[in-house]
């Protein structure tokens, strides 16, 4: 199916644990993102990508890792999970810097 | 620093009636300010976008009025159904250099009573 697809949807790690969260999707679009959502706080972006091999800190980049080999995937790893940690996490992506992204159905991940 | 302040956090609203969503940012240059709206364990989808050269957009029962001197944008939901249900984030970005990526609102939690 076209689009973008996370996984896996649901995640418990214990602290200090490696975990990486995937992401895939089938529009060749340029930009891809990881934001993370918490009550209270809205949708934060950690990284983004602005082609393969290009990637950048976002607001709240600390405690996390990215890689974009090739056009279609971001994965988003968490080399030492922490408590903090824990929220719901989405990918998105858009054609062009400034225009429209496509959010995946996210990853709800528990830090214990 | 919140570049994107969203107004109010909850919201209820009679079936039929007008569902009214305010946002204000700060940044000058931002030039793309989408909505998006998002049910319970789905991904945001955006509802209705606009660029700063309009003052109003509209789509079926979904209005963005903006206005540029103010830097503020709001959302209208003219007869509202229990369906429009969700949370709803507005969100700001633009084009040029700089910081890629949306900045969002905190969101809001509209109800829609039947």
């Amino acid at each position: 199916d076209a689009g973008i697809t996370q996984s896996p949807r649901y995640k418990i790690t214990e602290t200090g644990r490696q975990v990486t969260l995937m992401c895939h999707q089938t529009w060749s679009h340029s930009y891809m993102f990881w934001y993370r959502q918490d009550l209270g706080h809205g949708l934060r972006l950690i990284y983004y990508s602005a082609a393969a091999d290009i990637t950048d800190k976002g607001e709240v980049p600390d405690g996390y890792v990215v890689s974009r080999s090739k056009t279609e995937n971001f994965p988003l790893t968490l080399e030492s999970a922490t408590r903090s940690q824990t929220s719901v996490y989405f990918c998105a992506s858009s054609e062009q810097r400034g225009t429209e992204a496509f959010f995946g159905q996210g990853t709800r991940l528990t830090v214990v | 620093q919140q570049q994107v302040k969203q107004s109010p956090q909850s919201l209820i609203v009679q079936k039929g009636g007008i569902s009214i969503i305010n946002c204000a940012y700060e940044n000058t240059a931002f030039d793309y300010f989408p909505w998006y709206q998002q049910f319970p364990g789905k991904g945001p989808a955006l509802l209705i976008a606009i660029r700063p050269d309009v003052s109003e957009k509209k789509e079926g029962r979904f209005t963005i009025s903006f206005n540029k001197s103010a830097k503020q944008f709001s959302l209208h939901i003219m007869d509202s159904q229990p369906g429009d249900s969700a949370t709803y984030f507005c969100a700001a970005t633009y084009g040029g250099g700089g910081a890629d990526g949306l900045t969002f609102g905190k969101g809001t939690h509209l109800i829609i009573q039947p």
